[in-house]
């Protein structure tokens, strides 16, 4: 079983949709959690930490239930800009990827 | 943000020979360094994590002496692809992580190797 899991997508939204991310890890003991954006051969970008109590930034919302060992991150309103693939990212004593989800917004 | 530097951004080799490619943060002290290797379509994978002075921690799979790491100081570590194949060909980022709480970990801009 992989260490972080998330949807293989790709996602082809319209501008303005909504669209959620999934992802779950495999390692209880993990710290910390966020969502990196990666651009096509670019390094990888923090988006957003996530917290147990969930978190908004902007558009952008990301919960975590630790439980259930599943991290989430909504997009409201998406932009042409949101294109990208989104990393779901765990970390215990260094950080582990998920394989990252493709989002394309279309006109 | 702290900001993390690699050099070279991008190398093309011919296959047999070595490469080296550094790893810099430039405004902070990164008692610890990872490098990760990315592949077309797939995420980031963890080659080693290595600690300012001592010997670095390979992930398993990949070959220590393959992928030769230093790290001599708080601000510099560099990889070496040894004998480079084409199958080593890929996208090389390091990371740096501060020594204090919360120890915040930054992304280099990423070196893409082509070993022909």
């Amino acid at each position: 079983r992989k260490e972080v899991e998330q949807d293989p997508g790709p996602f082809n939204v319209p501008e303005g949709a909504t669209v959620a991310f999934n992802c779950t890890y495999s390692n209880s003991a993990s710290q910390s959690f966020f969502w990196y954006r990666q651009d096509c051969r670019k390094e990888p970008k923090l988006l957003m930490s996530v917290y147990s109590s969930g978190n908004e930034d902007g558009r952008f919302t990301a919960q975590l239930n630790r439980a259930s060992q599943y991290i989430s991150l909504l997009i409201r309103d998406s932009k042409l800009s949101d294109s990208a693939t989104y990393l779901c990212v765990v970390r215990t004593n260094d950080m582990r990827f998920g394989a990252g989800t493709r989002l394309t917004v279309k006109p | 943000g702290a900001v993390v530097s690699q050099h070279p951004s991008w190398v093309i080799c011919k296959s047999g020979t070595s490469v080296k490619i550094e790893c810099r943060s430039l405004d902070f002290q990164a008692t610890t360094m990872f490098w990760y290797r990315q592949f077309p379509k797939q995420s980031l994978m963890l080659m080693a994590t290595s600690n300012e002075g001592s010997k670095a921690t390979y992930e398993q799979g990949v070959e220590k002496d393959k992928f030769l790491i230093n790290h001599a100081s708080l601000t510099l570590s560099t990889l070496t692809v040894t004998s480079a194949h084409p199958e080593d060909s890929s996208f090389y980022i390091c990371s740096a992580r501060t020594g204090q709480v919360p120890y915040e970990q930054y992304f280099g801009p990423g070196t893409r190797l082509t070993v022909t």
